[in-house]
């Protein structure tokens, strides 16, 4: 059952540390995406990657966020330093070629106190 | 940049009714329009697309509309289940490039 893998699950750190968060995608897709759910602004792209290499990172606040994919199984978003403003559920997802279609992981959801 | 809008917010209906989802989008080179089911404590997950070649699309009880004149799609469900519970939302994309836009969401309350 291929899915895409988002750790941890749940966060609550402390304003000011770093946050790292964690997916991998479903194996042989070759984009992934970025996603930040809140109450108020419901699903923002914050960056993607195509073939590893960053496509759009135009959504994320380029300050403190920070997106990489190290390599073709794990990609990383990366908070530094983390504020009370960043607490949502982040959501990685994965796709494949020119399909367009974009499989979800279960989400992060960070609190920052 | 692309706008989906979506409405209603919250929808509520009782079992076996029909719900009808409605978004707009604003960028006319927009080609794919997926609608994604998300449960709670779940990531949203696909349960029909409709391409900019095709102007309807049905999958058993759902089905989804598409006037690329007015530029605006709609969802439908007929025969409505308590397990269609869910916020739904509808997105747009120009194909060939990957950036998804999403609509605000709407709640589906199906009351039993």
């Amino acid at each position: 059952d291929a899915r895409v893998t988002q750790t941890p699950r749940h966060k609550v750190t402390e304003m000011g540390q770093e946050v790292t968060m964690r997916c991998q995608p479903i194996l042989g897709h070759n984009t992934v995406f970025w996603y930040r759910q809140t109450m108020m602004q419901g699903l923002e792209l914050l960056a993607y990657f195509r073939n590893r290499a960053p496509l759009d990172d135009s959504g994320m606040p380029k300050d403190r966020f920070s997106a990489e994919m190290p390599d073709a199984t794990l990609a990383t978003l990366k908070i530094q330093p983390s504020e009370p403003r960043d607490s949502a559920v982040y959501f990685c997802a994965s796709g494949l070629g020119a399909k367009n279609i974009q499989y979800f992981g279960a989400g992060t959801r960070l609190s920052v106190l | 940049g692309e706008n989906v809008e979506q409405h209603p917010s919250t929808l509520s209906v009782q079992e076996g009714d029909s719900a009808v989802i409605k978004c707009t989008y604003s960028d006319s080179a927009s080609n794919y329009f997926p609608w994604y089911k998300q449960e709670l404590g779940k990531g949203p997950q696909l349960i029909i697309d409709i391409r900019s070649n095709v102007g309807e699309k049905k999958d058993q009880r759902i089905a989804v509309t598409l006037n690329k004149t007015a530029k605006h799609f709609s969802l439908h469900i007929t025969e409505t289940q308590p397990e269609d519970s869910a916020v739904y939302f509808c997105a747009a994309s120009e194909g060939g490039g990957f950036k998804t836009i999403f609509g605000a969401g709407t709640r589906l309350f199906v009351k039993a």
